[in-house]
């Protein structure tokens, strides 16, 4: 069965870097674009990046641009989100996802705390 | 601006029905969205995909008691039978240019 398990999450003072990682399995890896999303306590859901399924092409939300980098390892079937200058404001847990033409699948989330 | 507009919160007794509506934006009528359940401290679970017609097709082991409809620019999500461990958070999402785009979400209450 489908399977994102996302690490990496903790507590890091803001202007700091975390490298936040969701292992796939269960499927196709290579063949999918991954996306994560996140929520901040108590608020609803926020679409963050996305990756081709080659690592050709990456998109962000204008929250994150230019502080945050999507990226994945195809041999490794392994999706990471690189988060620098973090901010108090992403303060969130973190999940990592996948869709298909009938079907959608969430991790289980990392919270990271921005916090000094 | 592709945007998607749920009602904040909803309520319903115990056994009964009720109907969640997910609103697309001026000229984005057409757009297919996604409901996904969140439940008290849980991860979101995706529910299903509902198409501009109205057809849908539910994720893996959703029970018959969710179905979704469409008309115009909304969308709707149904839960008949409600039970109490439907009482969740329900996000829809959309596909915008490179993007996922999220409502609001709706906060059902079982009564």
């Amino acid at each position: 069965q489908v399977q994102l398990v996302e690490s990496g999450g903790g507590v890091v003072q803001p202007g700091r870097s975390l490298r936040l990682s969701c292992a796939a399995s269960g499927f196709t890896f290579s063949i999918y674009s991954m996306h994560w999303v996140r929520q901040a306590p108590g608020k609803g859901l926020e679409w963050v990046a996305v990756i081709s399924y080659d690592g050709s092409s990456k998109y962000y939300a204008d929250s994150v641009k230019g502080r945050f980098t999507i990226s994945r390892d195809n041999s490794k079937n392994t999706l990471f989100l690189q988060m620098n200058s973090l901010r108090t404001e992403d303060t969130a847990v973190y999940y990592c996802a996948r869709d298909g033409d009938y079907d959608f699948y969430w991790g289980q989330g990392t919270l990271v705390t921005v916090s000094s | 601006q592709l945007v998607l507009t749920q009602s904040p919160s909803a309520s319903a007794s115990l056994g009964a029905s009720v109907k969640l509506t997910c609103t697309l934006s001026s000229g984005h009528s057409s757009y297919a969205i996604a409901w996904h359940q969140q439940q008290p401290e849980k991860g979101p679970r995706f529910l299903m995909k509902v198409n501009s017609d109205g057809g849908h097709t539910k994720g893996d082991g959703i029970p018959d008691r969710f179905s979704g409809s469409s008309s115009g620019a909304e969308r709707y999500l149904t839960i008949s039978s409600l039970q109490y461990e439907d009482e969740a958070d329900y996000y829809c999402q959309t596909w915008g240019p490179g993007s996922w785009v999220f409502g609001g979400g709706t906060k059902l209450t079982v009564l």
